[in-house]
């Protein structure tokens, strides 16, 4: 089965401090997502990889920066965390091929700022 | 643009018995790919049922299936027997072409009653 992981489930920070969220998976799949997930919003993807150091802005990427320096890791960066960054971040990986490849999603992070 | 609307934000459903739960989507693309996701409590996101725009037949995942109707742009869940297990939050979501972008409805929580 494949794995995805992420580092924490829950995580709390203060205003303005920089925040890593990590994410690995263990299927040598090539494309790699960052999602926040809010009540009555259902999920937005906030960057997304096709490819080690590959990286593309999804629909909400203001405030957030993503690093995949090794295929297996991605990692999501709040630089100057807010409080309106308080969410639920979930990763997702899958192979390329389109739908006919599904995504795979880690536990979550429950993420909030103070 | 795709686009994807659930407009149950709750349902419920008694044990043994049949849910349905509504998605519409809009999409210019012609190469489509449809999903329905479950998130149980314990928040892991899985996929329950995938559809292919390109097949007439609905897709069926034992007491899941889709009422697929290309035209009407509609794609409903129905959840035959429903089971406690089966109380969650879902999401149903779009993907076009190769592109590996899923854009997500709002979701449906699901509640199962005795």
């Amino acid at each position: 089965d494949v794995k995805v992981t992420q580092s924490s489930r829950y995580l709390v920070k203060r205003t303005g401090e920089k925040v890593f969220l990590e994410c690995v998976q263990d299927m040598d799949h090539e494309n790699m997502f960052w999602y926040r997930q809010d009540p009555g919003l259902g999920l937005r993807l906030i960057y997304f990889s096709y490819d080690v150091k590959m990286k593309e802005k999804g629909d909400i990427p203001e405030g957030y920066s993503v690093s995949r320096e090794k295929k297996e890791r991605f990692s999501l960066i709040l630089e100057s965390a807010s409080t309106n960054q308080t969410s639920m971040y979930l990763c997702a990986s899958k192979k390329t091929g389109g739908g006919n490849q599904p995504q795979h999603f880690g536990d979550g992070t429950r993420l909030s700022i103070l | 643009a795709q686009t994807v609307t659930q407009s149950q934000p709750e349902m419920s459903v008694q044990e043994a018995e049949t849910v349905t739960l509504s998605c519409t989507y809009d999409t210019s693309e012609s190469d489509y790919y449809l999903f329905w996701y479950k998130q149980p409590p314990s928040r892991q996101m899985i996929l329950v049922i995938r559809q292919e725009a390109y097949k007439q037949q609905n897709a069926t995942e034992n007491r899941f299936s889709v009422n697929f109707q290309k035209a009407a742009k509609s794609f409903s869940l129905k959840i035959s027997d429903s089971q406690l297990g089966d109380a969650a939050m879902y999401f149903c979501a779009s993907l076009t072409g190769t592109a590996s972008k899923l854009t997500f409805g709002t979701g449906t929580r699901l509640q199962v009653t005795l």
